[in-house]
């Protein structure tokens, strides 16, 4: 069973400071995605990961795939308040029915992170 | 804007009583996934389609639950005899297939928060 862990669970920060996000999963994945998640909203796509060494950034919000080691980061740069949230990785592996492949995502715990100024 | 709509928002039932969402994917979409959310969890997968064709149903979809979409366009999820434990925020996300190694990335829905007393 496939098991995708995220840590720290909890990040209390600073503005201005940086810190990351680690995400480990348990077997071997297709895709990985980091979604952001308002408090009593949806889930927003922050980042899609195919391939090992893979590197996306976006504002503050830098992610990163090593396949071999089955680990991503979400790296945050000098942050602000906006990015208070709670962020979810999730590994996609694909799976196959009458030839066709479809993916469904196993998510991570979240974490719930808080800047303050 | 016409992402993942789903309604109702709020829904407070209950146990026992019946319940349906419904939810309404990006028109072009040719995938559709449901999702439960506890509090302070990641959400976890229940059920995909392909287009109308229910193809994986998950170990979490007890006989209670079904879910059905007709002509391949919008979907619904019905719980039969609620139960307290199934309190949770139900999200619905849709995707496009792309075929090959390319992003299949879902774009998910503003959920319907069930409430059983």
């Amino acid at each position: 069973e496939l098991k995708v862990e995220q840590n720290p669970l909890f990040l209390s920060m600073q503005e201005g400071k940086n810190y990351t996000i680690y995400c480990n999963y348990s077997t071997t994945s297709d895709r990985l995605y980091w979604y952001r998640q308002d408090p009593g909203k949806s889930l927003e796509s922050l980042f899609v990961l195919l391939s090992n060494g893979a590197v996306k950034q976006e504002g503050r919000l830098m992610a990163s795939l090593d396949t071999k080691a089955r680990l991503s980061t979400l790296h945050i740069t000098a942050a602000v308040h906006d990015l208070s949230a709670t962020y979810f990785c999730a590994v996609d592996i694909l799976s196959t029915y009458g030839g066709t492949s479809y993916g469904k995502l196993t998510f991570g715990q979240g974490t719930i992170l808080t800047v303050h100024p | 804007d016409t992402g993942v709509s789903q309604n109702p928002r709020h829904k407070i039932t209950k146990r026992g009583q019946n319940v349906t969402f419904r939810c309404d994917p990006i028109s072009e979409h040719n995938r559709l996934y449901w999702y439960r959310q506890t509090l302070g969890q990641g959400p976890e997968f229940l059920t995909y389609f392909q287009n109308e064709a229910q193809l994986e149903k998950s170990r979490l979809l007890s006989d209670r639950f079904s879910a059905e979409r007709p002509k391949g366009s919008f979907s619904t999820l019905e719980i039969q005899r609620t139960e307290q434990g199934d309190s949770a925020m139900y999200l619905c996300a849709s995707s496009l297939s792309s075929g090959g190694a390319k992003a299949d990335t879902q774009y998910f829905g503003p959920g319907t928060r069930l409430t059983v007393l």
